[in-house]
């Protein structure tokens, strides 16, 4: 079967630096994304890592390790906006490409 | 706004009733996907669409049924739902079920209520 773990909350302040982190068991692996859901809101996709490294997109960067099975979601410069659920998620393909979600980390930023 | 609308927004209803929740999509999209949201729980693959083609029944029970008329509209045709499917019921797109698929675009949900 398929688990993925993270952790279920995470609490900062504004201004910080956090990283919320991912490791998951499964076969088929092609790739990890991670999608962020504020309260009330839809999931929103937010970036994806099928190579290992860095990936960076403006405040948020995501990092994978295939060999470690482990990924994580780096936000810097964290704002007041940022307080919501964050999901990672893994691509894989055994004879069709699905994606498979985590239980999501809450992360609050306090002032 | 994510280009996937749902309807309604929230939903009462009780064990006995059949209602249908409803999904477009204005992206050109070709993969569409019900997920079912409980509080503290993974998103939940309940059926996968492919160009109007059911492509994958997650084991769900068949008191949920899908339809999907064209590749812009899906439905969930909902019966004799037990207490624990309240729940958040997200439908979601993607370009298509190749890798896009790690990018899929969700509408906003419908709270369901089942008394």
């Amino acid at each position: 079967g398929q688990s993925l773990e993270q952790p279920s909350e995470v609490t900062a302040v504004e201004g910080a630096i956090v990283q919320i982190n991912c490791t998951y068991q499964t076969s088929g692996f092609y790739g990890l994304s991670w999608y962020q859901q504020h309260d009330g809101g839809a999931p929103t996709f937010l970036s994806y890592n099928a190579l290992d490294g860095l990936e960076e997109t403006g405040r948020f960067s995501s990092f994978l390790s295939r060999s470690d099975s482990y990924g994580y979601l780096l936000l810097q410069e964290l704002q007041m906006k940022d307080s919501a659920s964050y999901f990672c998620a893994v691509v894989t393909d055994t004879g069709r490409r699905a994606l498979t979600f985590g239980s999501g980390t809450r992360l609050q930023v306090q002032p | 706004e994510t280009g996937v609308t749902q309807t309604p927004r929230h939903l009462v209803m009780g064990m006995t009733n059949k209602k249908s929740l409803k999904c477009e999509q204005h992206l050109g999209h070709n993969a569409m996907y019900w997920y079912k949201q409980s509080a503290k729980k993974p998103l939940e693959l309940m059926f996968v669409y492919s160009l109007e083609e059911r492509v994958e029944n997650n084991s769900v029970p068949s008191r949920f049924s899908p339809e999907c008329p064209n590749s812009s509209h899906l439905f969930l045709h909902l019966h004799t739902l037990q207490p624990e499917d309240s729940a958040l019921y997200l439908c979601a797109s993607s370009q298509d079920l190749s890798l896009a698929t790690y990018e899929q675009y969700f509408g906003p949900g419908t709270r369901l209520t089942v008394t």
